[in-house]
């Protein structure tokens, strides 16, 4: 069974910047895992903000940025606003399986 | 604009059927791949499976297979979610979301806006 890991909780002050990491009990997380992430506020469903690594939706504030660091899968959020407080979660793709990253809380304070 | 607009919420007894379902507009229906996905309450995200409706093609995560079915009727942009003999277990808000696979990349972008699911005697 494939499991995603990110960091359970994180917390970071207004303006401030925070990197969120996705790695897989397979190894290296590279490119051709195509991690998605995303964005979930309480009651609402999922906003997607990165696909493929790095590329940005339409909606996608600039302060997002995705990459891979140490080979994992990370999302840095630079600027961090009052309204970035969610659940984030990845998505990575395992060659016709997919599988969700447990997700991270990240509070601004 | 692209749409993904799920059907209501829905109380039910273990051991009921049950089929939810997912129609989308704003695009070509039958060229993006739907993803169901279960979210339990307080916990996170779990990738069910996908339909491509253009063929009706479903791959199943192994969590899920033969405890659901997913279908779709390209005729009416629907995509569906369905059990056949619900377990309190399946309490869950169910989300469909709209998925490209090309070579070179995977995009998960639209979501719905979720169906609650609740299976209680």
């Amino acid at each position: 069974q494939t499991v995603v890991t990110q960091e359970p909780s994180l917390t970071v002050s207004p303006g401030g910047t925070v990197t969120l990491t996705c790695a897989s009990s397979t190894g290296a997380v590279t490119s051709g895992y195509y991690p998605n992430w995303f964005q979930q506020k309480p009651g609402q469903a999922p906003r997607a903000l990165i696909y493929s690594t790095n590329n940005k939706h339409s909606w996608t504030p600039a302060r997002f940025s995705g990459s891979l660091l140490g080979g994992k899968a990370a999302l840095t959020l630079s600027g961090v606003q009052p309204e970035d407080e969610a659940e984030y979660y990845c998505l990575l793709y395992y060659g016709g399986a997919v599988v969700f990253g447990g997700g991270t809380k990240m509070t601004v304070l | 604009e692209v749409q993904l607009v799920q059907s209501g919420a829905e109380v039910k007894k273990p051991g009921e059927s049950l089929k939810i379902s997912c129609q989308g507009s704003g695009y070509s229906f039958t060229s993006y791949w739907i993803g169901w996905v279960r979210q339990m309450p307080g916990k996170g995200l779990e990738w069910m499976g996908i339909i491509y409706p253009g063929d009706s093609d479903t791959r199943y995560s192994p969590s899920f297979q033969g405890q659901v079915t997913i279908s779709a009727d390209k005729s009416i942009s629907t995509a569906y979610l369905q059990w056949s003999s619900l377990k309190a277990l399946d309490t869950a808000m169910y989300y469909c979301a709209r998925i490209l696979v090309e070579m070179t990349t995977i995009v998960v972008d639209y979501w719905g806006q979720g169906t609650l699911v609740t299976v209680s005697s």
